[in-house]
């Protein structure tokens, strides 16, 4: 199946700083990624989806000014959490779509712990 | 609001025993409903099913989908250890051209030794 990697798979930082997380597809082109939070024992939650070379739609509750997502290439994707704060602390994933088939499956990367203290 | 219920929501088992997990989905759109297995990070696929009534299999595992009743049930049999993690129910329900996964909150299934 296609790979998609993201880095880091774990970060900690202080309130108040940015944090960058990237989301490559290995060995196919995403036209589309989406970006998904997933808080303990939580479900994952679509945050946002971005098509390549344009903006990314936001779902209803996030807010695009504190999550910045890039989406450069077809195999980068990157989601910004800016001014980061401890409700911040979350499991964040990423994944690909090609959409080359009817089905689009979505490949998801590995997932960034991200902690701010 | 679209919508996936899982239940139950957590199950503990015996090794061997046979275990059955739901899916109940509201959506506006349907086009297809995916299993998927999440141990410590990101999901991993399961099945896909589109169509009413034909079951999907993988060694012990089996799922099934019922369009009319909008509910999808997985299937472990002779469970193992290996098996415990947190299923997940997801429905594709493209918007507006996106193709957008609703995820249910998953199953928390632990299998005793």
């Amino acid at each position: 199946g296609a790979v998609v990697s993201q880095h880091p798979s774990r970060v900690i930082c202080k309130s108040g700083t940015s944090v960058k997380i990237e989301c490559r597809s290995l060995d196919f082109q995403a036209t589309t990624m989406f970006w998904y939070r997933q808080f303990p024992k939580q479900s994952l939650m679509l945050m946002a989806t971005s098509n390549e070379g344009s903006k990314a739609t936001y779902e209803q509750g996030v807010e695009k000014d504190k999550f910045l997502i890039n989406h450069a290439s077809l195999t980068l994707s990157t989601l910004t959490v800016t001014s980061a704060h401890p409700e911040d602390s979350s499991f964040y994933i990423c994944s690909g779509s090609s959409g080359a088939a009817s089905y689009n499956e979505q490949f998801f990367g590995p997932g960034t712990r991200l902690t701010v203290l | 609001e679209d919508k996936v219920v899982q239940s139950p929501l957590s199950l503990v088992v015996h090794e061997g025993d046979t275990v059955t997990l739901n899916c109940s989905y509201e959506v506006t759109n349907f086009r297809s409903l995916l299993w998927y297995k999440q141990e410590k990070k990101a999901p991993t696929f399961l099945f896909m099913l589109t169509s009413s009534g034909i079951e999907k299999k993988s060694g012990r595992l089996s799922s099934i989908l019922d369009k009319k009743e909008l509910f999808s049930i997985l299937n472990i049999t002779a469970t193992q250890t290996g098996d415990s993690a947190v299923y997940l129910c997801a429905v594709e329900a493209p918007q507006g051209g996106s193709e957008k996964l609703v995820f249910g909150k998953g199953t928390k299934l632990t299998v005793n030794p």
